[in-house]
């Protein structure tokens, strides 16, 4: 099955210990996406990567850190989390722009608590 | 600049009834425009999507949308609205080359 899967889906952490959100798509897709999503805010980029080693910044990227290794894997490191970073986090995966197809396949989100 | 603005954070209609979730685009050439729903803890599914051609889209769930050039709109409809329907959507565009913008997002509530 086509899928994106995050890992964990519920984590609650205290300030200033660092974590990783995992990321695997099994699509082959080149692009792939983390977003945040506020209430009244709808969803924000945080980073995103055209293709293996290929990262940029989204539009809130701070406090966020990301790598691409490999094709299938996006994962998402907050070094020193903070209370504001409490969010519910997507990451998203598509074909990419050489394909000329853009629409996002999302995962299941991961919902994180920092005290 | 270039947004995405969706009109009502919420909408509410009773079963049975027409859904419409507004909305509209800022840019001076069309973007690519997407419908995304989301049921309560589950990700985003795209609903519907527009590139080119044909300016009425369908999707999925009896859903369409209809792409107005001439009022930067790309508002959703459904002629029945069913209990299942309850969720969030999303419209989002594609301007050019760049990212996929959100906009904020509109709950739909069915009223039995």
């Amino acid at each position: 099955e086509a899928q994106v899967t995050q890992n964990p889906r519920y984590l609650i952490t205290v300030t200033g210990k660092k974590l990783t959100v995992t990321c695997s798509q099994n699509m082959n897709h080149e692009y792939m996406s983390w977003y945040r999503q506020d209430p009244g805010l709808g969803l924000r980029q945080i980073y995103y990567s055209m293709n293996v080693e290929v990262t940029d910044k989204g539009d809130v990227p701070e406090g966020y850190k990301v790598s691409r290794k490999e094709k299938r894997n996006f994962p998402l490191i907050l070094e020193s989390p903070s209370p504001n970073q409490t969010s519910l986090y997507f990451c998203a995966s598509s074909l990419g722009v050489t394909s000329g197809i853009y629409e996002q396949y999302f995962g299941p989100g991961t919902r994180l608590t920092v005290t | 600049a270039q947004s995405v603005t969706q009109l009502g954070s919420h909408v509410s209609v009773s079963e049975g009834a027409l859904v419409l979730l507004r909305c509209n685009y800022s840019s001076s050439v069309p973007p690519y425009l997407f419908w995304y729903v989301q049921y309560p803890n589950q990700g985003l599914q795209l609903l519907l999507k527009y590139t080119t051609g044909a300016t009425l889209v369908k999707g999925i769930n009896g859903f369409e949308a209809e792409f107005k050039k001439s009022e930067t709109s790309f508002h959703l409809t459904k002629p029945s609205a069913h209990m299942s329907d309850a969720a969030e959507y999303f419209c989002a565009a594609k301007f050019g080359n760049e990212k996929l913008t959100f906009g904020t997002g509109t709950r739909l509530t069915i009223i039995p």
